[in-house]
């Protein structure tokens, strides 16, 4: 497998556009999740996803963030309007979860770095 | 949110000399993670401790997690320019399944 895909690997768009993390999880995993990583606040958990569905969104920062999973392989998170304080390194990780054996191991993206000028 | 506070918050080290990085919390976890995480990846699991009190070694780490289950350690024996990284405890709730991330400690090691 190739892993947890994240795209782009970097971002630089000005105040006020659209953007749009993608993640492709790993196959097999059921279940995501979305991280915002600053120098200042560390990784900090942003959404998490179960067989698709959004258990727990209490981290994302604003109404500005929304995230979505349509599909098992797909995952996309979107700030809209995008502002310089969301510049950071988001990334995504998959987990495959049961009620049988927990605290599995967690896969991370690279990462998407994200600049807002 | 459950923090988890990372100790120190940066290390610099010669090579080898051994180091001890702690993560404590007043929340009590159902298991405990350790990560490294290097520049320009995303991090990668190191160890999982489920049960309080105990100790896992690998190779030259050691890691503990307390009677109580609301902190751990890692020690690094002879550290090598190859342990440099960023280390992060992560704590798996009770409740639910998600990881909560500590501050993280950044160790760079003095060849």
């Amino acid at each position: 497998d190739a892993g947890v895909i994240q795209s782009p690997r970097h971002e630089v768009t000005e105040m006020g556009q659209e953007v749009t993390l993608r993640c492709k999880p790993i196959s097999g995993h059921n279940s995501l999740f979305w991280y915002r990583q600053t120098m200042m606040r560390g990784l900090e958990l942003l959404i998490y996803f179960n067989n698709n569905v959004p258990i727990d969104d209490s981290g994302m920062p604003e109404d500005r963030f929304s995230a979505k999973m349509p599909n098992a392989s797909f995952s996309t998170l979107k700030i809209q309007p995008s502002e310089p304080r969301d510049s950071a390194v988001y990334f995504c990780a998959s987990r495959l979860d049961s009620w049988v054996v927990r605290g599995t191991e967690a896969f991370f993206g690279q990462g998407t770095r994200l600049t807002v000028v | 949110t459950q923090l988890l506070e990372q100790s120190p918050q940066f290390l610099s080290i010669q090579e080898g000399e051994n180091l001890t990085v702690y993560c404590n919390s007043s929340s009590v976890f159902s298991s405990l993670q350790w990560y490294r995480q290097e520049p320009g990846e995303g991090p990668v699991l190191l160890v999982t401790v489920v049960t309080g009190g105990e100790v896992k070694k690998l190779k030259r780490l050691t890691f503990q997690f307390g009677d109580a289950r609301k902190d751990s350690s890692l020690h690094i024996t002879a550290a090598q320019p190859g342990d440099t990284g960023l280390y992060l405890c992560a704590g798996y709730a009770n409740t639910g399944n998600q990881f909560y991330f500590g501050t993280g400690t950044s160790l760079t090691v003095i060849p």
